[in-house]
């Protein structure tokens, strides 16, 4: 299964929201996750089941759709927040989207 | 909190097997009933599952790897290990360890920091 990840680039100005966009090149109900990957840190992960926040993440993250279509919404963006997101499926064979970079604008 | 940490060579001439462990800390391998994962990423390839193994040792191999790889785990040393034969450059990469979220090959937490390989003569 194909994941494809849009926009590559995102530049959020602090307090805002920024929206991130996945889509499967087949259904992949709701086994959907999403990470976030800061320079010289491990992954971490951020949600799975779609919507289901992991220990530890704050709030103003959160993740909706189903299907094909995915979306990982930052409510109100901060300056830590600064990484590249990628989602993984693992309806089948565990693969991961290519990833959109988050800038600080 | 469980804690993972790859090690291995950092370069490793082309043909020859790339060979790398995960030792976990903070926790146990052993009856943990989750699976263990290898991932890398590179640039043409981006994050890419290798393979998985569970406590038991059972695995999972990525089907165009299949041929060239051994993943299996050491619960003695709370450790799993990744072998990656007839390497070339397209192996070339940053290879994570990871937990699945449970017994089965869905999410991953936590990774490790991740180790650099290189394939060059």
């Amino acid at each position: 299964i194909v994941m494809t990840q849009s926009p590559a680039t995102l530049s959020v100005s602090p307090g805002e929201r920024a929206t991130l966009s996945c889509r499967a090149s087949q259904s992949v109900r709701t086994t959907l996750a999403w990470y976030q990957h800061q320079p010289g840190q491990a992954p971490r992960l951020l949600i799975y089941g779609v919507s289901t926040r992991a220990t530890g993440v704050p709030a103003r993250f959160s993740g909706s759709g189903s299907g094909t279509e995915f979306t990982l919404t930052i409510s109100s963006l901060q300056s830590e927040d600064s990484a590249v997101y990628y989602c993984q499926q693992y309806h089948d064979w565990p693969t991961f989207g290519g990833g959109t970079k988050v800038e600080i604008k | 909190q469980l804690q993972l940490q790859e090690s291995g060579p950092g370069l490793v001439k082309p043909s020859e097997t790339l060979s790398l462990t995960c030792t976990v800390s903070g926790g146990s391998i052993s009856s943990s009933d989750y699976y263990w994962g290898w991932i890398r990423q590179s640039p043409g390839r981006g994050l890419e599952l290798i393979g998985s193994v569970s406590d038991r040792g059972s695995t999972y191999y990525n089907p165009s790897l299949k041929s060239r790889l051994t993943v299996s785990v050491d619960t003695s040393k709370n450790q799993f290990s990744l072998r990656l034969s007839s390497v070339t450059a397209a192996d070339t990469a940053v290879y994570y360890c990871a937990r699945h979220g449970s017994m089965t090959l869905n999410w991953f937490d936590p990774w490790g920091q991740g180790t650099r390989v290189t394939v060059s003569s």
